[in-house]
């Protein structure tokens, strides 16, 4: 069973902060790494793909980093907006054919 | 929109009774993905088609199945329902391995 998990569980910032959360996934047998955006009554979207350790990309105001040696993903929001309000996901592709997702991190930010 | 089209958006039946889900995948993606997301958890992967052979198979129920047809389609059947499969289900495409899926907007089903 992979483990993939994701903190914190649940996050409440003020508009104008800057957050992240971390992902944390098996550092052996690494494909690749993967956050998506999840809004509420709306499906996943993905934000970054990432494949290479030191990785780091970026959209906007969000960014993540990738360290596949110790197995773990930083998300960062700098100054969360209330649309930046949503559930992210970390999800982890090894050496199968399957893309194992983490819990989540809620997102929610306050006007 | 994602591209990705499953049918029904809701789905409404009785326990011990069979549905079928279906899936058309983006245009050109091979590969799709059948993820469950039940109350309170997150998004638990069932099976992995890519140009339909089977690829990966995750917790799924013996009660459950899928496949892929050759229009790239996929289907998934739920037999002998019960209370506890009640759940969001849904389908993703890409076009290879470790590439972004694009998720469909889900069925939501709910067993009475």
């Amino acid at each position: 069973i992979l483990n993939v998990e994701q903190s914190p569980q649940s996050l409440h910032v003020q508009e104008g902060d800057s957050t992240n959360f971390t992902c944390s996934f098996p550092s052996s047998n690494f494909y690749a790494l993967h956050w998506y955006r999840w809004e509420t009554a709306k499906s996943p979207e993905a934000l970054f793909v990432m494949t290479l350790n030191g990785d780091e990309k970026k959209k906007g105001r969000i960014s993540a980093t990738l360290n596949t040696k110790e197995g773990y993903s930083y998300l960062y929001i700098k100054g969360s907006q209330p649309e930046d309000s949503a559930t992210y996901l970390c999800a982890f592709w090894g050496s199968g054919s399957r893309l194992t997702f983490g819990e989540g991190t809620q997102l929610t930010v306050n006007p | 929109d994602s591209g990705v089209t499953q049918t029904p958006k809701h789905l409404i039946t009785a326990t011990g009774q069979r549905v079928t889900l279906r899936c058309s995948p983006r245009s050109g993606d091979l590969s799709v993905y059948w993820y469950q997301q039940s109350l309170d958890q997150g998004l638990q992967f069932l099976i992995h088609y890519y140009n339909g052979e089977e690829r990966a198979k995750g917790n799924i129920l013996e009660r459950f199945s899928a496949q892929q047809f050759p229009d790239l389609h996929s289907e998934l059947n739920l037999s002998s329902l019960e209370l506890g499969d009640s759940a969001l289900y849904f389908c993703a495409s890409s076009g290879g391995r470790g590439e972004k899926l694009f998720f469909g907007s889900g069925t939501q089903l709910s067993v009475l």
